[in-house]
């Protein structure tokens, strides 16, 4: 069980909108510490998407973008391209924990 | 470019300590603005974080782990190192060498290794 809520999986077509919510609690989220999103493509390591909530590092189109509100963030995708299809992992700092904890990771499918 | 490349056995037996080692490449160990890290993920899982460790050796793991892991770094040779005892098979899994940046935020992973399979199976 993760500390940081996903759900499974998302899908949408090509060109549409998608969101991926990450829900944490008063010690993550809440807490105001970051959320950062990465992305993993099968057999290959996370790559940094968004940073500090809603930066993303050079390189990342700007059809990512994040938002954090409460204990909760989201991730969302505009102009979908095939491309994208991968798994997507929020990331964000416990105070009771003093590490990192993750999301448990959603599945984008793209139609 | 910074580069992090895991190495290590690929089988481990049950019971036995797990090592593994990163080594840095394309940038110092030893700057102060960043942390080193290392993360799982179980076959067909999520990502779970191990620890962490500074240039100057200070660590920081997670508390579930923290009885049975212990990380070192070995700054002359630009490396950085896991030990994990008395595995089992829930220890199967990808590992990952990561360097980030620890601030009032929290941590960010901006820099990740390719990642080394791990199976613990007699």
């Amino acid at each position: 069980q993760s500390v940081l809520t996903q759900p499974p999986s998302v899908s949408g077509a090509p060109g549409q909108r998608v969101t991926i919510s990450c829900t944490g609690s008063s010690s993550n989220i809440g807490a105001g510490y970051d959320v950062n999103w990465y992305q993993q493509l099968p057999g290959t390591a996370p790559r940094p998407l968004i940073s500090g909530d809603n930066n993303r590092p050079s390189g990342v189109p700007d059809r990512f973008s994040g938002s954090k509100s409460g204990t909760s963030a989201s991730l969302a995708i505009t102009g979908l391209q095939a491309e994208d299809e991968a798994n997507y992992y929020c990331q964000s700092y416990d105070r009771s924990l003093s590490g990192s904890v993750f999301g448990g990771g959603t599945k984008l499918t793209v139609l | 470019q910074l580069q992090l490349q895991e190495s290590g056995p690929g089988l481990v037996k049950p019971s036995e300590t797990l090592s593994l080692t990163c080594t840095v490449s394309g940038g110092s160990i030893s700057n102060s603005h960043y942390y080193w890290g290392w993360i799982r993920q179980p076959p067909g899982k999520g990502l779970e974080w191990i620890g962490t460790i500074y240039y100057t050796g200070n660590t920081y793991y997670d508390p579930s782990l923290k009885s049975r892991v212990s990380m070192s770094v070995d700054t002359s040779k630009k490396q950085f190192s896991l030990n994990l005892r008395s595995v089992t098979a829930a220890d199967t899994a990808v590992y990952y060498c990561a360097r980030h940046t620890k601030s009032r935020g929290g941590y960010n992973y901006e820099y990740w290794g390719q990642g080394i399979s791990v199976t613990v199976s007699s």
